[in-house]
This record gives structure tokens, sequence and C-alpha cells, in this order.
């Protein structure tokens, strides 16, 4: 499934909310009724870190500003208010079928 | 607490070989199916190789399948990528990667491969 993001540049303004939109070329709802869409963040220099599994499931630790939905096909990151940590790329990415493919990464910066 | 840690990058010519290391602890090793990720200078992210927890399956992507092999030593813990015949193409930051539930929940700090004359 080849995974596409929108934008692939994102400046935003602090406080001010973000949207990131990851489609699939194959609809990501597996045989089992699941649907597995990840969100990472990576931040400059560091590796990736995951936020999102299972379209809108987020890891512990990871702030409530950060939320995952959609369904299908289409899916969607959004930042409520975007604070000054949360610059970096986010990739989505889809385990549904075989390999496990990545969008080409979002790059969030402050305007 | 999880943690991944590679070790044994570095610079090699092409057509060399190269031997990565991912000393893996916090979590029941031989229970999880480990990945190796790359992301080549500025770019995206791209699937390498897995393997299950057991060990006895391994899958490769077309872009290394011959000349990489992913293997794994339960009772040391360890995650293994075996580079041969490397390419300009094959430089990258490799990170050793959990998979859990057609997810990838943790990553390692990631080691930087170079190939070049």
């Amino acid at each position: 499934a080849v995974m596409t993001q929108s934008p692939l540049s994102l400046p935003v303004t602090l406080g001010q909310p973000a949207s990131i939109s990851c489609r699939s070329s194959h609809s990501l709802v597996h045989s089992n009724g699941n649907t597995y869409l990840t969100w990472f963040q990576q931040r400059p220099g560091q590796s990736p870190r995951r936020l999102i599994y299972k379209v809108s499931n987020r890891d512990s630790g990871v702030p409530d500003r950060f939320s995952g939905s959609g369904s299908g096909t289409d899916f969607t990151l959004k930042i409520s208010r975007v604070e000054a940590e949360d610059v970096g790329v986010y990739h989505c990415m889809q385990g549904t079928h075989w390999p496990f493919t990545f969008g080409p990464g979002t790059k969030v910066d402050i305007k | 607490e999880v943690q991944l840690l590679e070790s044994g990058g570095g610079l090699v010519e092409p057509g060399g070989s190269l031997r990565l290391s991912c000393a893996a602890s916090g979590f029941i090793f031989s229970h999880y199916d480990m990945r190796w990720v790359r992301q080549a200078p500025g770019k995206g992210l791209e699937w390498v190789s897995g393997i299950s927890g057991s060990g006895d399956k391994t899958d490769h992507a077309d872009s290394v399948k011959g000349r990489f092999t992913i293997s794994r030593d339960n009772s040391k813990n360890t995650l293994y990528m075996q580079m041969n015949s490397l390419r300009a193409e094959d430089t990258a930051v490799y990170y050793c990667v959990k998979d859990f539930d057609y997810s990838l929940d943790y990553w390692g700090q990631g080691v930087l491969v170079t190939v070049s004359s």
C-alpha cells in the first residue's frame, strides 16, 4: 500500500491547531476488523516515537492535544494547540498489508 | 523500561560488509517480532527486514534481498543484520524496532551506515 501525506511542510503558529492528512492506496481495514494506521513523531536529531496506533489510540505519555481519526483510506493527525516541542517530522505508517509502508513525512515548524 | 541499543555502524566502501547489532532490554525479547527500518539522509522511513520472535521466519525488502540477512540470538537478547555487497544507496541511519500488533512501538537511537569510497 502506497502512503501519501499532505502537506509535506506545515508552518504553524504557537497555540494554533494543526492538521496532517495521510492517505493509503488501499483500504487499511484488516481481515480481523482492525485498522492498523500508526503515527510517529520524529523531533530533530531523534529517532521516531510512536504517538498513535490503530488510528486513534494515544500511546502512554502522549499529550492529549494529539488526536488521530479516520477510516478506510483517509486518516488525520490533529494537534489542538501547537507547542514549541511539537516541531519535527510526522510520519504515518500502515501495518495492515505486508510490508509495512510509511508516508513521506510532514515537517512541522513554527512560523 | 524498553531499551534498544544499536551498534556496528560506520564507513564502508562499496561492495563491503558490515554487521549491525541491537541489544534489547526491558521486555521478553523472544516474545516479539523485531524489524530493521532505515532512513537515508533527509529522506523518509523504509522498512528493511523483519524476523519472528522465535527466529524461524524472516523477510526482507526487495531492495536488500540477497544482500542483507536478519537474525537474532534470544539467549543474548540481541538482534543482528548482516549487510553484504553494500551500495551507496544503502547509506542511512538504521533503526532497530520492536514490533507489536501490526505496529512499531519502540525504536532504538539508530546507527549510521555510510557507504562511500
